[in-house]
């Protein structure tokens, strides 16, 4: 059973554009969102994080969208970059009692073109 | 952010031998580390987590036997690969987290590329 589905699989925006990442979870225990950037070779990077409380949080061209009553919560990348290209994972865990693992989107590979 | 070293960054060695994965937490204490498994264009897969003194639970299809981990210090676990295959060749990855704090989250380390030939 995957806990977190994430979506699309891969995505190609042209420079400038808005890149648009969604993903949806099963667990209504999940209280932490966080959003990571890995380049290839490298290990993941934390981006931006959300909790449930909230239904969007912004730094810089980052924002993350959240909707509790759906289950969903997506990444909005603004005035997307070709240094943007990478692959992006959300994830979701429970934080408040307990101290379980990130359990990880499959992922999404996003390549900005000029 | 928090720093997680790894080393070593890549490493090659012959079917049969061990190879030793040192994860590190550079400016916080982490009680928690968990270690992951990354194949080629796909995502990440928890294989263990550690505390800090106490033996790692290990996720399901896992063999602790195989895949050693070692939480020695607040900053500092091992992973040990014992008897390495082709099978084993993967990017491993660490992380760590303290607890205790609300709004912490897990950090990564840059991974260490695993080839056995």
């Amino acid at each position: 059973q995957q806990q977190v589905k994430q979506s699309p699989q891969s995505l190609i925006v042209q420079k400038g554009g808005i890149s648009i990442i969604n993903c949806a979870y099963e667990n209504t225990a999940f209280d932490y969102f966080p959003w990571y950037q890995q380049f290839p070779g490298k290990g993941p990077a934390l981006l931006i994080a959300i909790r449930p409380d909230v239904s969007e949080k912004k730094e810089g061209r980052f924002t993350i969208s959240f909707n509790k009553s759906a289950k969903q919560f997506s990444l909005h990348i603004m005035d997307s970059q070709p240094g943007d290209s990478a692959t992006y994972f959300c994830a979701a865990s429970i934080h408040r009692g307990g101290n379980t693992p990130l359990v990880f989107g499959k992922g999404t590979r996003l390549s900005v073109i000029a | 952010g928090a720093v997680v070293s790894q080393h070593p960054s890549r490493v090659i060695c012959k079917s049969g031998t061990s190879v030793k994965i040192e994860c590190r937490s550079l400016d916080f204490q982490a009680t928690t580390m968990f270690w992951y498994r990354q194949f080629p264009k796909k995502s990440l897969m928890l294989m263990a987590t550690s505390n800090e003194g106490s033996k790692a639970t290990y996720e399901q299809g896992v063999e602790k036997d195989k895949f050693l981990i070692n939480h020695a210090s607040l900053t500092l676990s091992t992973l040990t690969v014992t008897s390495a295959h082709p099978e084993d060749s993967s990017f491993y990855i660490c992380s760590a987290r303290t607890s205790g704090r609300v709004q912490e989250t897990q950090y990564f380390g840059p991974g260490t590329r695993l080839l056995v030939l």
